[in-house]
Order: structure tokens, then sequence, then C-alpha cells
């Protein structure tokens, strides 16, 4: 089976530093992946974490604590362009397909 | 490179008709994923055609199905319109068929069902 959970909605004003957790129940987890959709658009990967640990890309940091069932994206000196959902995704050996969340949606204000 | 396009962009339907949404996978990617989204939620996953097989089916009835073509384009059908399917339905290509492939979104079809 599988359970996710991320706050429903974060706001934050441009230039801050903004952490989305993910916390998740998935049997025969193996990774973890992060997506951002703007409204009205597609949503576009940003990251997948299969190891502990933090990955960076840029201003955008993802984490992973797999004893934990716990991950984060980070993201930092926020832009307006940053308003958007984000979701978190669990791999699992068992469906082995993305399972999306209700995401999180990331308001930034001048 | 090409991205994912799906056609048309938006629809409307009335409750009981067949609809067909359609997806031109990105160049080189072997797997499309249809997930239904509707307002203010996360993206639901229909299923997945690998190779031109279905490939995993998420929580729906047999009323949605697919198909996938030689050229690892995709169809996605549904039968029998409830005013329940108003949604958007998003076409994601990958390089494989396992979820750690990364996933490329197309911009999806908007269908109104009345």
């Amino acid at each position: 089976g599988q359970s996710l959970e991320q706050p429903s909605e974060v706001t934050a004003v441009e230039g801050a530093i903004v952490q989305i957790n993910c916390t998740y129940q998935t049997s025969g987890f193996y990774g973890l992946s992060w997506y951002q959709q703007h409204d009205g658009g597609a949503p576009t990967f940003l990251s997948y974490n299969a190891l502990d640990g933090l990955e960076e890309t840029g201003r955008f940091s993802s984490f992973l604590s797999r004893s934990d069932s716990y991950g984060y994206l980070l993201l930092q000196e926020l832009q307006m362009k940053d308003s958007a959902s984000y979701f978190c995704a669990p791999s699992s050996y068992n469906t082995d397909k993305l399972i999306f969340g209700t995401g999180t949606r990331l308001q930034v204000f001048p | 490179e090409t991205g994912v396009t799906q056609s048309p962009t938006h629809l409307i339907k009335t409750r009981g008709q067949q609809v067909t949404l359609r997806c031109s996978s990105q160049s080189g990617h072997n797997t499309v994923s249809w997930y239904q989204q509707a307002l203010g939620q996360g993206p639901q996953f229909i299923f997945q055609y690998y190779r031109e097989e279905e490939n995993g089916r998420g929580n729906f009835p047999p009323r949605f199905s697919g198909l996938q073509f030689p050229n690892y384009s995709s169809e996605l059908n549904v039968n029998a319109l409830e005013l329940d399917d108003s949604a958007l339905y998003l076409c994601a290509s990958s390089l494989d068929r396992d979820s750690v492939s990364p996933l490329h979104f197309g911009n999806g079809t908007r269908l109104t069902v009345t």
C-alpha cells in the first residue's frame, strides 16, 4: 500500500528559502522524485533521490532519509516564477509506476 | 528533440459519448503513461504502455482503454463518458518503463463533460 503526505500550501517572499516536506509510506520503496507544475502547465521533472542525503541542482535541492520515510525539496533564492505546485512521488518495486500525491502549492510574494 | 505533444488541447463532450485523446511521445522514448488530473489534485495514474503492450493500470474502470503504436505514439479512449471524467488528461513519455526514468509530460487535453 501507499500513503503520501505534503503540506497543501506554503507561502514565502522573494529571495527567501522554503522547504517542502514529504512523508511517505510505500511498500517496496526505492526512490523519491519531485515534479513542478505551473498553473495550466505540464508537470516537469526536478529531481530524483535513491540514496540518503542531499542532491543539489542549482537553486533547488532534494533530500531523502529512507529510515525516516521522509524527504524534502529545498528552494533557495526564491523567485516569483517559482510559484507553482510541487509534487513528491515515491517509486516502488511493487508497482513501479509513479504515483503522485495532491502536491504543495507554493506562492511567492514580492 | 521534439517534446511530448497532445491533441486536442481542449474538448467538450456530453455524457454517454466516447472520446479519443492522442499523444506523440518524445523522440527515443518507448514508454507512454497516461494520467488524469482533476482541478486542485495531483495526477492520477491511468495506465502505461511499453512497446505497444499495456504495462500496468491504475484504479480506473475498463471504459478507459488505450493503445500504443509502433512509433510509440499513443491513444487514450474513454467510453460512456460521465460528468466526473471532466479533467486534464496528461500523457507522459519516458526512456523506459521503470519509475526511475523521468516522465516528460505533454501540456494535456482539457476534457469537459456536460
